[in-house]
């Protein structure tokens, strides 16, 4: 089965760090960039970062750079994301979502996992 | 950045009437690699995860049925459902996958 599921999100204090996890089984794993979206509670979309399937580029929306960190194991068909000096702000569901081309720019999010729940606040 | 705008923020439909939506870039999302515009739309019904409708535009994605489709070029797009079905009711959103930051529109809710 084709699918991705997210893990790792939790309660934590303001400036404090997660590591998301987002397990991938049912395709090639290294064909496929991916991606973090997240959604504050009553929000809409927000896209936090892109992974080439390469893994050579990498992308941060402006509100995340230099707290957040994306990477991958193709040798393990894993996602992670990790995030530190986290903000209430940060609170969300975090989505992983599979882009249906190896780069970020060039396919649009054609899987999802059902998301992990982050919430920041002391 | 490129900016998503969406009309209306929400709308009420009868069953079997047509659902249009409209999606507004900031700039141009035509790529002059491929001639397509980088425009998908998603469907997310409450407590789901988002599922990709329509990419490049107007390409319909595997198993999403006749009744969406997708139009429009350059900055300006639209998301018709031609007769709304009771499972057509949620949250619809526009993304551009033109350039970094992407970004959603803040979508509309689709309401019977």
């Amino acid at each position: 089965e084709v699918q991705l599921v997210e893990s790792g999100g939790g309660l934590v204090k303001p400036g404090g760090s997660l590591r998301l996890s987002c397990a991938v089984s049912g395709f090639t794993f290294s064909t496929y960039s991916l991606n973090w979206v997240r959604q504050a509670p009553g929000k809409g979309l927000e896209w936090v970062s892109s992974i080439s399937g390469g893994p050579t580029y990498i992308y941060y929306a402006a509100s995340v750079v230099g707290r957040f960190t994306i990477s991958r194991d193709n040798a393990k068909d894993s996602l992670y994301l990790q995030m530190d000096s986290l903000r209430a702000e940060d609170t969300a569901v975090y989505f992983c979502a599979r882009g249906n081309s190896s780069s970020p720019l060039k396919g649009a999010f054609d899987l999802w996992g059902q998301g992990t729940v982050v919430t920041v606040s002391s | 950045d490129i900016v998503m705008t969406q009309s209306p923020d929400s709308l009420a439909v009868s069953l079997g009437e047509r659902a249009t939506i409209n999606c507004k870039s900031s700039q141009s999302v035509l790529s002059s690699s491929n001639n397509k515009n980088s425009l998908a739309w998603y469907q997310q019904k409450p407590g789901q995860s988002p599922k990709l409708l329509i990419y490049w535009a107007s390409t319909r994605e595997s198993g999403v049925p006749e009744r969406f489709s997708g139009s429009g070029s350059g900055t300006d797009f639209t998301l018709t459902i031609s007769s709304l079905q009771a499972e057509d009711v949620a949250v619809y959103y526009c993304q551009q996958y033109y350039s970094t930051p992407l970004t959603f529109g803040g979508g509309t809710k689709v309401e019977i």
